[in-house]
């Protein structure tokens, strides 16, 4: 069965570090992949996806991601973090055998201190 | 802003009771979606559906059932609430058409006592 793994659990930073998360899935073909985000007390909205084309992705307020289909990776960075960005950060990925539902990571917990 | 909208946000609740989490979405997405979520951990999807009167259930197994008699209505309901099935519950949508991006709701925290 397809799997994805999120590497870190909880990432605490200072403001202006740069943030890289890690993305691993298992799926051996065709797959779409996604990072979602959770801001404190509101609901999951897509930060930015890939389908084809380009491995490397730009998102909403300065997030990239890179896919690498060598590594089965689709990391997520952001070179200089606001405080505004502390929240759940989930990375998912759709397959064709999969009929397009999602299979979610656990999620990483991002803290920023100000 | 969300156009998903899930009702109630928060239900705490005694076992036993028959309990429905409301879902309505209004962007006239054909497919919609349970997820079950418990703290630190994956979304689980427990049930979707990709039309009218189409619902299959998902990866996670639930004692929980849904129906699709409207196209933005997919109410999930517990029939006789356990506390093993406190959980945050969150419905998503996305429109038919390759691999749409899902839209989720606020999602409904249930609490069975």
């Amino acid at each position: 069965a397809q799997s994805v793994s999120q590497h870190n659990h909880h990432v605490i930073l200072s403001e202006a570090a740069s943030l890289e998360l890690g993305c691993n899935y298992s799926y051996g073909g065709t797959v779409n992949l996604f990072w979602y985000v959770q801001y404190p007390g509101q609901h999951l909205q897509l930060l930015l996806k890939y389908f084809s084309g380009d491995p490397l992705v730009k998102g909403i307020k300065g997030f990239e991601a890179e896919f690498i289909k060598s590594k089965f990776s689709f990391n997520l960075r952001k070179p200089s973090v606001q405080w505004s960005d502390t929240a759940e950060y989930f990375c998912a990925v759709s397959t064709y055998n999969q009929g397009g539902k999602l299979i979610f990571g656990q999620g990483t917990e991002l803290s920023v201190k100000p | 802003e969300a156009d998903i909208y899930q009702t109630p946000r928060y239900l705490v609740i005694g076992t036993g009771k028959k309990i429905t989490l409301e879902c309505s979405q209004t962007m006239g997405h054909d497919k919609m979606y349970w997820y079950q979520q418990d703290p630190g951990m994956e979304l689980h999807l427990i049930h979707y559906s990709y039309g009218v009167n189409s619902t299959e259930k998902g990866d996670l197994s639930s004692e929980s059932t849904v129906s699709r008699i409207r196209t933005e209505h997919f109410p999930l309901t517990l029939e006789s609430a356990r506390p093993s099935h406190t959980s945050q519950y969150l419905c998503a949508s996305s429109s038919t058409g390759g691999f749409q991006p899902q839209h989720f709701g606020d999602g409904t925290r249930l609490s069975i006592l």
